[in-house]
């Protein structure tokens, strides 16, 4: 199946820091998501993002889905946003989501 | 909207006990989706609805494991006979439609298999 690589797999911010995180994914893909979920466990979805790029406040994400990957920037950190992100491909073919391991992020006051 | 209910919140069993987690989704949503988390294996989607029928269930890990989707408003998830291996957190999600659209997640159910 596809294998979704996500880098880094920690990271440290102070806040006010701007941070990118990565996807690699293996094979072409129909979808692209990015979750964040906080340290209570809550999960909530980003974005959707085949290709291109979008913006919703802070938060950026840009997919080169010929280059099989896919970039979430964060500018000006603030300590709400630490948790894991999470990117999830669906493979093209499939009708299924696979979950990347996650990067955890810390945004410290 | 009150968003997506789950119940129960936590539950703690024992081996071989039938487990089943309930979810409502949205209203108006057409898709629901079922996900579990575990340490070992992260983020997994077990199984997802549209119009209240099975479109993918190739997550699903085996035959213990059971999903319905009886009408717009409930699913469940049945695990029968439980394993302690079943401990993990399953979230409940709903979509207007598909993959492609924002999901909204509950606040997930807390398996403990004894």
């Amino acid at each position: 199946g596809i294998q979704v690589e996500q880098s880094p797999p920690d990271l440290i911010l102070q806040e006010g820091a701007n941070s990118t995180l990565r996807c690699n994914f293996s094979d072409s893909v129909n979808n692209l998501q990015w979750f964040h979920q906080n340290p209570w466990g809550q999960l909530i979805n980003l974005f959707y993002i085949p290709s291109g790029t979008k913006q919703n406040g802070r938060l950026s994400a840009t997919t080169v889905a010929t280059e099989r990957y896919s970039l979430l920037y964060i500018s000006s950190s603030q300590t709400t946003d630490s948790g894991v992100y999470f990117c999830a491909v669906e493979a093209r073919g499939y009708s299924t989501l696979t979950f990347g391991k996650g990067t955890m992020l810390l945004v410290s006051p | 909207d009150a968003g997506v209910i789950q119940s129960p919140r936590h539950e703690v069993t024992e081996m071989g006990q039938e487990v089943t987690l309930r979810c409502k989704p949205i209203s108006g949503h057409n898709s629901l989706f079922w996900y579990r988390q575990t340490m070992m294996r992260g983020l997994e989607l077990l199984i997802y609805f549209n119009n209240n029928v099975p479109i993918d269930d190739s997550g699903m890990p085996e035959d213990r494991f059971s999903a319905k989707m009886p009408n717009a408003s409930f699913s469940t998830l049945k695990i029968q006979p439980s394993e302690p291996r079943d401990s993990a957190v399953y979230f409940c999600a709903s979509s207007l439609r598909g993959l492609g659209n924002e999901q909204f997640f509950g606040p997930g159910t807390r398996l403990t298999v004894l």
